[in-house]
């Protein structure tokens, strides 16, 4: 069955770098492209990051401002999330998230369990 | 400020049907069919309710439908049930510049 699973998150002081990771199996994670997004508590769903299945093209939102960066390992089955210059406002639980066709790239069908970030001032 | 506006809260009673909308503009919604829902209950990560406006993945029961008009995207559960009782956001394309778009979020209260 699909699995994904966070790691990497925790607290870190403002200013400060982390580097998140999202180990997947149960399907062959070369054929799909892989997203990020972050909840804060309470709140709603914030979309981060999408990196193609073979790593070659990365998307942002037009807000982002640069500090984040996608990239995957397809020889690990693993997608990655490094966020440098964090600002208190970035704590959030982080998610990855699969495509669920390899066309489509709107429709995340299996999610991780996330991996929450603390950003102390 | 979420870029697809949903109504915070929604409510109704066991068995009645409610709807839940999802308002986006001409280039997002009003543009493309790509338009997904998600519930999610507390602690848990979100799951994929509809997909494509319209589309349910298997094992989602077919109380769950979409649709849409215009720029606005449409949830309705039929038959409201207990279980039903959680949060539930749209997802739509947003184009080149954004990719993917959320909603704020709706609370759905099982009376």
């Amino acid at each position: 069955q699909v699995q994904l699973v966070e790691s990497g998150g925790g607290v870190v002081q403002s200013g400060g770098s982390l580097t998140l990771s999202c180990a997947a199996s149960g399907f062959r994670f070369s054929d799909y492209g892989m997203h990020w997004v972050r909840q804060v508590s309470g709140k709603g769903l914030e979309w981060l990051a999408f990196i193609r299945y073979d790593g070659r093209f990365q998307h942002y939102p037009e807000s982002a401002d640069g500090r984040f960066t996608i990239s995957r390992d397809n020889s690990k089955n693993k997608v990655y999330l490094q966020m440098s210059s964090l600002r208190p406002e970035d704590t959030a639980l982080y998610y990855c998230a699969k495509i669920m066709a390899t066309t489509v790239v709107t429709d995340f069908d299996y999610w991780g369990q996330g991996t929450l970030v603390t950003v102390s001032s | 400020q979420s870029a697809l506006t949903q109504p915070p809260s929604a409510s109704g009673s066991p068995g009645q049907s409610l709807t839940i909308s999802c308002t986006g503009s001409n280039t997002d919604i009003g543009e493309y069919d790509f338009v997904s829902w998600y519930q999610q209950f507390p602690g848990r990560a979100p799951k994929l309710l509809i997909y494509e406006v319209t589309k349910r993945p298997s094992g989602v029961p077919d109380r769950f439908s979409g649709s849409k008009s215009g720029n606005t995207a449409s949830l309705t559960v039929s038959g409201l049930q207990a279980e039903d009782e959680a949060h539930y956001y749209c997802g739509s394309y947003g184009g080149t510049k954004n990719l993917i778009l959320f909603g704020g979020g709706t609370k759905l209260t099982v009376l």
